[in-house]
């Protein structure tokens, strides 16, 4: 069954580093999705991204991230100069462009620690 | 912006039935979905209502009301596997998915 792959399974960071979090999407999927979930809270959306670029993003996606599709199966995550409250699950998830077929599959996460 | 509730915990017999519910108020509607989620893990997708009405699949059944902003997850035939966290979601009209807090669900043998 097709999945979305996410890499590293953990990644732990200084503070004030970059990092990049990589996603292979489901292949026939056009809709990619970066989600955040600090421990003990709630899944937050952080950005969308359709046919090469952002369609959506929420407050807390600001400048320190960016999103990027390098080629035609990943799906990156920057962090730029990473913060203490940066630590998080990180969820990367696909989805159909199908209003018949919207439900988002998601990624096993990237556990991200910074120290 | 949206606003999403559901109960935070409920706890229930293994083969017992257990309703989960949630209230929403969204501007756009694209659907709603509830996720599995079990602790550490990603959540993976259990139902999607985009009509009023009952979806059945399986032991896991969800309703929708769009004209009250609810709907609920039930869990029947519980076992003791289903102890997770249980996520309500909207979509938007851009497919993006706004999730509640989630409702942590205990089986007990």
């Amino acid at each position: 069954e097709p999945e979305v792959t996410q890499t590293p399974s953990h990644q732990v960071t200084q503070m004030g580093q970059e990092v990049i979090l990589r996603c292979v999407p489901i292949s026939n999927h056009l809709y990619f999705y970066w989600y955040r979930q600090i421990l003990g809270q709630k899944v937050e959306f952080l950005v969308s991204f359709y046919n090469n670029e952002i369609s959506e993003k929420s407050e807390i996606f600001d400048d320190q991230f960016s999103v990027e599709r390098p080629d035609g199966s990943n799906f990156t995550l920057k962090i730029r100069s990473t913060k203490l409250e940066d630590s998080a699950m990180y969820f990367c998830a696909s989805s159909e462009a199908d209003r018949d077929k919207t439900e988002a599959f998601f990624g096993q996460g990237t556990r991200l620690t910074v120290v | 912006g949206q606003n999403i509730d559901q109960p935070t915990e409920m706890t229930a017999t293994e083969g017992a039935i257990v309703q989960i519910n949630c209230t929403y108020q969204t501007s756009g509607f694209n659907g709603l979905f509830w996720y599995q989620q079990h602790a550490g893990e990603a959540p993976t997708f259990l139902s999607y209502n985009v009509l009023d009405g009952l979806e059945e699949k399986g032991r896991f059944s969800s309703f929708l009301s769009r004209s009250k902003g609810y709907s609920y997850l039930l869990l029947k035939e519980l076992q003791m596997k289903d102890s997770a966290s249980y996520l309500c979601a909207v979509s938007s009209n851009d497919y993006k998915l706004s999730f509640g807090a989630g409702t942590t669900v205990t089986v007990r043998a």
